[in-house]
């Protein structure tokens, strides 16, 4: 079977660091997504890791060890705005029309 | 670039009956999807395209039927609304080939089934 798992809610302090981890357990493995939802809103992508490591972009970093299933989202220097959604999403299949396996996203607040 | 569009953002609809979705991208994008979300559920793939003419099933397709007659445009129908169909629907688009490359997603539909 197909099993991606994130924790459900999160909470943290303006100006601090959040790490949201994701595993995996799926039948292939070609990429990892994250992706951020504003309530009421569409997501957004923030980042994409295929290989073994740490990507790095501003504020946001994204890590994955493929031998572990496992990746983090890590969020420094957190801002109100950051209070959203985050979803993990794997792409299982070489082109098989690029379809995403989702978490059930992991609910960020971000307290002042 | 207007990007994803849908059209309507609201619907309430009473048991049985029918309506259409409409996605619309301007990125010139291969491939099309659409999604539903649902409270602790996360997002699930419906139904999806990867190219004019063509469609195929997600995770949860029963009671849904798409059609992709234009590049541009996806289509979702509801033939006989159910409760359970209750959702916010996303449609998101991607360019073909690469793995890499995002899908990015419609702003959404709240469908309300009574």
């Amino acid at each position: 079977g197909q099993n991606i798992d994130q924790p459900t809610e999160m909470t943290a302090t303006e100006g601090a660091i959040v790490q949201i981890n994701c595993t995996y357990q799926t039948s292939g493995f070609n990429g990892l997504f994250w992706y951020q939802q504003h309530a009421g809103e569409a997501p957004t992508f923030l980042s994409y890791n295929v290989l073994d490591g740490l990507e790095e972009k501003g504020r946001f970093s994204s890590f994955l060890s493929r031998s572990k299933g496992y990746s983090y989202l890590l969020l420094k220097e957190l801002q109100m705005k950051d209070s959203a959604s985050y979803l993990c999403a794997v792409s299982t299949v070489y082109n098989q029309g690029g379809k995403l396996i989702f978490g059930q996203g992991t609910e960020l607040s971000v307290k002042p | 670039n207007a990007g994803v569009t849908q059209t309507p953002k609201f619907r309430v609809l009473k048991t049985g009956q029918s309506m259409t979705l409409l996605c619309a991208q301007d990125m010139n994008h291969e491939y099309m999807y659409w999604y539903r979300q649902d409270p602790g559920m996360g997002l699930r793939l419906i139904h999806y395209s990867v190219g004019e003419g063509t469609t195929a099933k997600g995770e949860v397709p029963d009671g849904y039927n798409v059609s992709r007659l234009k590049k541009q445009n996806f289509l979702l129908g509801l033939e006989s609304a159910a409760p359970s169909q209750t959702s916010v629907y996303f449609c998101a688009s991607k360019n073909g080939g690469s793995s890499y490359n995002e899908q990015f997603f419609g702003p959404g539909t709240r469908l309300t089934v009574l």
